[in-house]
């Protein structure tokens, strides 16, 4: 079937615009999360929905960014004011919450933001 | 904090050894620890999950063990073949479902 998937893959935008990126999880998925890759950093945890509910939003790392997730499956993660230490490849997992393999997270391929 | 760390950073064989990646952990209060791979400029690909309950688990070549209360994670590739060459990343869940990632191991198998 098919996988998680994200789009754009490639956004570059300058310094103090918007920018969105949408995740599209594995059908049937309950958990969705949003996880940032950058050189500095490595991988950090962001976000996680259960359902359309966001739990746990304490990576966030500023409130320029924000996410939603509707009707269960699409999440938009948004980010405003852009900066150039946003660049990163902003990836999205999601899995299901019950079966033998509880929790394994799935991932798409990312999307690669660069703010110039 | 949890903090994942794995050794070494970098690793290069000749196709066909054995080889073991090394992951430790701070906190054993975990769910269960998850390997992926990770070719250049791609998304994540797991590889294997272990539940905390679990000692180890396998997968082809692939062999990954756990030892929670010691904080370890060893990830055993058999027979190494160029194709293997990637970032080897792993991942510790903990309460809340998030992951948190250790830094990787950059494998080459060369051939």
């Amino acid at each position: 079937g098919a996988g998680v998937s994200q789009s754009p893959s490639n956004k570059v935008t300058e310094k103090g615009k918007d920018v969105e990126l949408r995740c599209d999880p594995i059908s049937g998925h309950t958990a969705l999360y949003w996880y940032r890759q950058s050189l500095g950093q490595g991988l950090e945890f962001l976000i996680y929905f259960q359902g359309n509910s966001a739990p746990d939003k304490s990576g966030l790392p500023s409130d320029r960014f924000s996410a939603e997730r509707t009707g269960g499956s699409v999440s938009t993660l948004t980010i405003q004011r852009t900066q150039q230490e946003d660049s990163a490849v902003y990836l999205c997992a999601s899995s299901l919450l019950t079966g033998p393999f509880t929790y394994e997270q799935y991932f798409g391929p990312g999307t690669r933001l660069t703010v110039t | 904090k949890q903090e994942v760390t794995q050794i070494p950073a970098a690793l290069s064989v000749p196709e066909g050894e054995n080889l073991v990646l090394n992951c430790s952990f701070t906190d054993s209060a975990i769910y269960n620890l998850q390997w992926f791979r990770q070719d250049p400029g791609k998304g994540l690909t797991s590889l294997l999950l272990i539940q905390s309950s679990q000692r180890e688990q396998t997968s082809g070549r692939l062999n990954a063990s756990l030892d929670k209360s010691s904080g370890r994670s060893t990830l055993y590739i058999a027979a190494s073949q160029p194709g293997d060459s990637a970032t080897y990343l792993c991942a510790v869940m903990e309460y809340g479902n998030k992951l948190v990632f250790g830094a990787g191991t950059i494998l080459r198998v060369k051939s």
